[in-house]
């Protein structure tokens, strides 16, 4: 199986700073064939269902603002929020979805410091 | 617009058994694969089972392997997960989600349904 690993589990920015969550897979989840990553990140406000918002380790989901960014390849991604907003506070996850099971991050809460 | 309504949760003692249903509406169901998830209360994301738009293919978490069962009924737009000899760390909310292309065993989840709290204790 491959094991997915978030750092930090929690994080605290100010408003308009930037955020940075990490996700490490135990094994690479790049397809040579294609040259994609399969690793998707979600957000899970309090009492939702998660939202997809980065798909392909750098595809932004529509409707998803600029400010989020995914990077990474192999077994080292990041997601990047260039200016944290109020409505950005969550839980954030990732995913791999290159072999079954499909397993998530543990989860990085994001907090205004 | 796409909508998924899982029903079938409660409380369960341990042991028993469980059957629980998405309801999918707003896609073309039949061309999909579907996924269970679950969440323990104030835990993470748990992926649980796959099967394939055709139910012939099924994957499962080796948590609930052997005692969970995924199937469909592509004639009523509707995913099932029966669920035997529930355990209490089976206690949480379960979730279906629809992967974001057809066809695909593998696919980020672009839509997840709300969920259903199934409680097992004695």
């Amino acid at each position: 199986d491959i094991v997915m690993t978030q750092s930090p589990d929690s994080l605290a920015v100010s408003l308009g700073e930037r955020a940075t969550i990490n996700c490490k897979s135990s094994q690479s989840v790049l397809n040579s064939s294609n040259n994609k990553n399969y690793l998707a990140w979600y957000q899970q406000k309090p009492g939702q269902p998660p939202k997809l918002v980065i798909y392909w380790a750098s595809t932004r989901e529509s409707g998803v603002p600029d400010r989020f960014t995914g990077s990474g390849s192999g077994t080292d991604f990041t997601l990047t929020i260039s200016s944290l907003q109020a409505d950005d506070v969550a839980v954030y996850y990732c995913q791999q979805y290159y072999r079954v099971p499909c397993n998530f991050g543990q989860g990085t809460k994001l907090e205004i410091k | 617009q796409v909508q998924l309504v899982e029903s079938g949760g409660g409380v369960v003692q341990p042991g028993r058994s469980l059957r629980l249903a998405c309801a999918a509406s707003g896609f073309t169901f039949i061309t999909y694969g579907m996924h269970w998830v679950r969440q323990a209360p104030g835990k993470g994301l748990e992926w649980v089972a796959l099967i394939s738009y055709d139910g012939n293919t099924k994957y499962y978490a080796d948590s609930v392997k052997g005692r969970f069962t995924i199937s469909r009924d592509n004639s009523r737009n509707t995913l099932y997960l029966q669920m035997n000899s529930l355990r209490p760390e089976d206690t949480a909310v379960y979730s279906c989600a629809k992967p974001a292309l057809g066809y695909q065993l593998l696919d980020p989840f672009d839509y997840w349904g709300q969920g259903t709290l199934v409680t097992v204790s004695s």
